[in-house]
């Protein structure tokens, strides 16, 4: 059973702090996938990653960042945390061939103060 | 650019009664790919069902059929026998010619109460 996992379900940050959200996964998918879902907008894509090392804006990249060391792990980085960026993160991986359905993590519900 | 336009926001059916989510999409690859995904009350995604944009059937699992009309650019999710556990939000998402590579774009949603 492919399992997403995020670092935390609810987090509470101060602005002005550098985040990190955390996702591993334990399927050896290739692609890893940041979104972040607000009320009314659906999900939106954050950034998202093919490869170890490699990374791919997405449709809303400005005020983050990635990071992808190793296969299974995959990090969001907010550099400077801003009210704006409270909101529900989801973290996704798939296989590039034989499926392409993407399996989603618990989420991480920010609040910026 | 892709996008996925769901127009229903919220939506009241009868418990037993068949539902009908609406989805339209648009798109300039050749090659795409169509999804429903279910977020219960409890956050979690939940992948309903896929259909490829040469699949020839519209694809079924279950209870949940996609009905794709290329033509018209839609890809409605049926429901048949409503339970009262289908009560959630519904998202409609694609991908593009990119394969598993590629992010979904995704549709704001559409939110399914089934009454008793």
């Amino acid at each position: 059973d492919v399992k997403v996992t995020q670092s935390s379900r609810y987090l509470v940050k101060r602005t002005g702090e550098k985040v990190f959200l955390e996702c591993v996964q334990d399927m050896d998918h290739e692609n890893m996938f940041w979104y972040r879902q607000d009320p009314g907008l659906g999900l939106r894509l954050i950034y998202f990653s093919y490869d170890v090392k490699m990374k791919e804006k997405g449709d809303i990249p400005e005020g983050y960042s990635v990071s992808r060391e190793k296969k299974e792990r995959f990090s969001l980085i907010l550099e400077s945390a801003s009210t704006n960026q409270t909101s529900m993160y989801l973290c996704a991986s798939s296989l590039t061939y034989g499926g392409y359905e993407q399996y989603f993590g618990p989420g991480t519900r920010l609040t910026v103060t | 650019a892709q996008k996925i336009t769901q127009t229903q926001p919220g939506m009241f059916v009868q418990e037993k009664e068949a539902v009908t989510l609406d989805c339209t999409y648009d798109t300039s690859d050749p090659s795409y790919g169509l999804f429903w995904y279910k977020q219960p009350s409890s956050g979690e995604m939940i992948f309903l069902i896929y259909q490829g944009s040469y699949d020839q059937q519209n694809a079924t699992e279950g209870r949940y059929s996609l009905n794709f009309q290329k033509a018209r650019k839609s890809a409605n999710l049926v429901i048949s026998a409503s339970q009262l556990g289908d009560s959630a939000m519904y998202f409609c998402a694609m991908r593009g010619s990119g394969g598993g590579a590629d992010g979904l774009t995704f549709g704001k949603g559409t939110h399914l109460i089934i009454q008793p």
